[in-house]
């Protein structure tokens, strides 16, 4: 069973770059969550992909944006980049909705926005 | 989601028990208990949940009040390897998806 993976591992941008960081879920897994995670905070939820829709959404600004592909695999895109999108950003999935699951996470990707 | 309240940090010995507590006062009953880590730079891994009843793998224990305003954590025989911060989190299904709500969680540290 492949586990969740992400990439890149590390990037560095500059302000107002976009930048895409990718995801591919856990094998069977049709559900994908998106956090970013700043420095000495719990992991904040940026939005959740099912079955290539948005499904929920956090408290985060238009210019964070996702896709969800046929093979369940992700995307979450940044655009306008500011310096306070320095962050690590987790990938999570899952197998579906329902009241009780467990969301697996990825590694992460390390952003520096300079 | 209920909000939970962990200590900021704790000790535990190598070998020993690691009893990690979690309050959780406000609950509601469809609400269950989940216990993630996340070991540092990495991505946080899951442990356990629960709802009402005590629970058990691998890795832990879940021990939930009666009254599910509290639960505990048990790391039966903590190795150094344990040494993370652990993720309290209540959370029910909403609007037809389920996200997980973290707070800053409890640093745990493993000492030999």
């Amino acid at each position: 069973e492949t586990g969740v993976t992400q990439s890149p591992t590390h990037l560095i941008k500059t302000r107002g770059q976009q930048v895409t960081l990718r995801c591919s879920s856990q094998s069977g897994h049709n559900t994908v969550s998106w956090y970013q995670q700043a420095l000495g905070q719990g992991p904040q939820f940026i939005f959740q992909y099912y079955r290539e829709e948005e499904n929920g959404r956090g408290n985060f600004p238009p210019r964070f944006s996702g896709l969800q592909f046929p093979n369940y695999s992700s995307e979450l895109n940044v655009n306008a980049l500011e310096l306070d999108d320095s962050a690590l950003y987790l990938c999570a999935s899952s197998g579906g909705q329902g009241i009780s699951y467990e969301q697996y996470f990825g590694p992460g990707t390390r952003l520096t926005v300079t | 989601d209920a909000k939970t309240t962990q200590p900021t940090s704790m000790d535990c010995a190598e070998g020993r028990a690691a009893n990690l507590p979690c309050n959780h006062s406000t609950i509601s009953g469809n609400e269950y208990v989940y216990w993630y880590r996340q070991i540092h730079s990495q991505g946080p891994q899951y442990i356990i949940h629960g709802l009402k009843n005590n629970e058990t793998n691998e890795m832990a224990s879940l021990i939930i009040t009666e009254d599910r305003k509290s639960s505990t954590l048990i790391l039966p025989h903590a190795t150094l390897r344990d040494t993370a911060v652990y993720y309290c989190i209540v959370r029910v299904a909403n609007s037809g998806y389920s996200t997980l709500t973290f707070g800053k969680g409890t640093m745990l540290l493993v000492s030999p």
